[in-house]
């Protein structure tokens, strides 16, 4: 069966310090890779998708980055971070092609940015 | 542009049935999900609709009018761990398109 794997769980990070989250998908062959982002009380927020190692689409500008350096790894980065980076960051993989495929999310990483 | 709406809140008895609401406007229309969410968790998916009608999951059922625009997520027998957040998504296009997400529906069951 397939698993994703999310890490750390929390972090508790000063402001203009780098970032690396880390996201690895288990039992499937090149999937959709997403993170998503959601602030406290709010929805959810497409930061980033790839449909293939080293494809990354970029959906809000913003001071993070995305890289896909093997087919299930998915990284996002920051080389300094703001305030506004706090939040519920949680990864996401989906089947490629199809239409009833839906998107399945690791645990999330909380952000705190202090 | 594509925007999702949903009611922010919502209040329900145990063992009593409700309705969420979701409505889209979005570039294209190829299917709508619905999560649910526990407070501090990773949303975990429900149902999905492609074509009009009804479809039914146990206590759960999801229904899509793809002419208006518009679904909903009816649970039944509400019980207190249903209480979550619950999010309707959009896919606009073709399979490898993301979803877009609706800021949710916080649903509070109460005894």
């Amino acid at each position: 069966s397939q698993t994703i794997h999310q890490w750390p769980a929390t972090l508790v990070q000063p402001v203009g310090s780098p970032l690396s989250l880390e996201c690895t998908v288990e039992g499937t062959s090149n999937p959709n890779l997403y993170w998503y982002r959601q602030a406290a009380g709010r929805g959810l927020q497409l930061l980033f998708y790839s449909v293939g190692i080293g494809q990354i689409s970029s959906e809000v500008p913003q001071n993070l980055s995305a890289s896909r350096p093997q087919d299930r790894q998915f990284i996002l980065s920051s080389k300094k971070l703001l305030l506004s980076d706090s939040g519920f960051y949680l990864c996401a993989w989906s089947n490629r092609g199809g239409y009833n495929t839906e998107a399945f999310f690791g645990q999330g990483t909380r952000l705190t940015v202090v | 542009g594509q925007n999702i709406d949903q009611p922010t809140e919502m209040t329900a008895t145990e063992g009593a049935i409700v309705q969420i609401n979701c409505t889209y406007q979005t570039s294209g229309f190829n299917g709508l999900f619905w999560y649910q969410q526990h407070a501090g968790e990773a949303p975990t998916f429900l149902s999905y609709n492609v074509l009009d009608g009804l479809e039914e999951k146990g206590r759960f059922s999801s229904f899509l009018s793809r002419s208006k625009g518009y679904s909903y997520l009816l649970l039944k027998e509400l019980q207190m761990k249903d209480s979550a957040s619950y999010l309707c998504a959009v896919r606009s296009h073709s399979g490898n398109t993301p979803l877009v997400f609706g800021k949710g529906t916080r649903l509070s069951v109460i005894a």
